[in-house]
């Protein structure tokens, strides 16, 4: 059975930082993988999409990579800002899937000013 | 475009009231689906269709009943609320397809069962 892990639960750096953020599955056989963001008490806004033929995307000061063999994914955010302070999602599409999305339960992201 | 909405975004009901959560989407996307999210859990999925008139159990279906009539929306039942379903549910959509189509998210509706 898929599952999505990602660690640590929570981060806080100064502003201005670059970060990486992880994300790691049990199961090599997936579609894509998604990265979402969340805001408290708001709805979820998709980052970036990986198809599993693609290693990396990026978009403004996002980039994400996806390592199918080892089963891993990492958020880099360049510059963090205030702004970026938010829950960050990643979930994957297995090949058996029906296109259920398998989640992680997230990482916190608090950037001090 | 609006995208994917539901109503309400908030809702207090008492243990053994049925309510419905309305979702709708514009974007003629064939496959729509509910999930839940609980506090320090992934999303699940409770339901979900591909297209009008096709609907399937998900991860942790029991107490919700779903229907597909048409194929803009996507109406999730509570039958008889219990405590366990205080949660924040979101539907999604997309093309239907094999593999490569992104899910687009509503906002969200906070449910409180007391």
């Amino acid at each position: 059975k898929q599952e999505v892990t990602q660690i640590p639960a929570a981060l806080s750096v100064p502003e201005g930082e670059n970060l990486v953020l992880n994300c790691s599955f049990t199961d090599s056989a997936i579609y894509n993988l998604q990265w979402f963001r969340q805001d408290p008490g708001k709805g979820l806004t998709s980052l970036l999409l990986i198809q599993s033929s693609q290693r990396e995307q990026t978009s403004g000061r996002l980039n994400a990579s996806l390592d199918k063999s080892s089963g891993r994914s990492t958020l880099y955010i360049a510059a963090s800002q205030p702004g970026d302070s938010a829950t960050y999602l990643c979930a994957v599409r297995p090949e058996d899937s029906n296109y259920q999305l398998i989640w992680g339960a997230g990482t916190k992201l608090i950037i001090k000013p | 475009n609006a995208g994917v909405t539901q109503t309400p975004k908030f809702q207090v009901l008492k243990t053994g009231q049925s309510m419905t959560l309305q979702c709708a989407q514009d974007m003629n996307h064939e496959y729509m689906s509910w999930y839940r999210q609980d506090p320090g859990m992934g999303l699940r999925l409770i339901h979900y269709s591909v297209g009008a008139g096709i609907t399937d159990q998900g991860e942790v279906p029991n107490g919700y009943n779903v229907s597909r009539s048409t194929t803009e929306d996507f109406p999730l039942r509570l039958l008889s609320a219990a405590p366990s379903q205080t949660s924040v549910y979101f539907c999604a959509s997309s093309v239907a397809g094999v593999g490569i189509y992104e899910q687009y998210f509503g906002p969200g509706t906070r449910l409180t069962v007391t």
